[in-house]
């Protein structure tokens, strides 16, 4: 059963302190993306990666946020340092391009900064 | 900047109802538009709409789009307490910007008994 996986599920961390969350896209799509969820702003696409290289990272505060794909099986997203207003649930998707559009979500890393 | 709205931004209603949601966008090349069900966790994939004026069905879901509005609907009929959840709409754009999916605020809806 193909799934998206993403680590940690859950993180509570301090201010300042680095978090990095890990993705695994389904095997043998080649679009990455990483989402951020709030309240307030709905689901705000951070960057996306089509085969692994990086499109659009715009929605990505570029002095904190860093986002990477090292390999076809590994998304990284990356806050140093992070701050209380990250706090959000991050979904990593995946889908294949040309396809249907439809996109494939990771369950999410909720994260929590203190 | 693509831009998709999403109305109502929640909804209250009882088992039994119908209920419209409705999408509307602005894109750059556009070249589908998406409905997704979010409960607990993760947006699952409802529909994916590409021509105007053809009905996407699945069970009492239905949707429809309209390109000259650039708009789309999301009908539930004899809603359930199932139903219940955030309904996201999204809008994929075309050409150098394919796969890219942006997302309305997403409207909440709840089914009471």
């Amino acid at each position: 059963d193909a799934r998206v996986t993403q680590t940690p599920r859950h993180k509570v961390t301090e201010m300042g302190q680095e978090v990095t969350m890990r993705c695994q896209p389904i095997l043998g799509h080649n679009t990455v993306f990483w989402y951020r969820q709030t309240m307030m702003q709905g689901l705000e696409l951070l960057a996306y990666f089509r085969n692994r290289a990086p499109l659009d990272d715009s929605g990505m505060p570029k002095d904190r946020f860093s986002a990477e794909m090292p390999d076809a099986t590994l998304a990284t997203l990356k806050i140093q340092p992070s701050e209380p207003r990250d706090s959000a649930v991050y979904f990593c998707a995946s889908g294949l391009v040309p396809g249907t559009g439809e996109l494939f979500f990771g369950e999410g890393s909720r994260l929590t900064v203190l | 900047e693509d831009k998709v709205v999403q109305s109502p931004l929640s909804l209250v209603v009882h088992e039994g109802d119908t209920v419209t949601l409705n999408c509307s966008y602005e894109v750059t090349n556009f070249r589908s538009l998406l409905w997704y069900k979010q409960e607990k966790k993760a947006p699952t994939f409802l529909f994916m709409l590409t021509s105007s004026g053809i009905e996407k069905k699945s069970g009492r879901l239905s949707s429809i789009l309209d390109k000259k509005e650039l708009s789309s609907i999301l009908n539930i009929t004899a809603t359930q307490t199932g139903d219940s959840a955030i309904y996201l709409c999204a809008v994929e754009g075309g050409q150098s910007n394919a796969g890219k999916s942006t997302f309305g605020d997403g409207t909440t809806l709840t089914v009471k008994p």
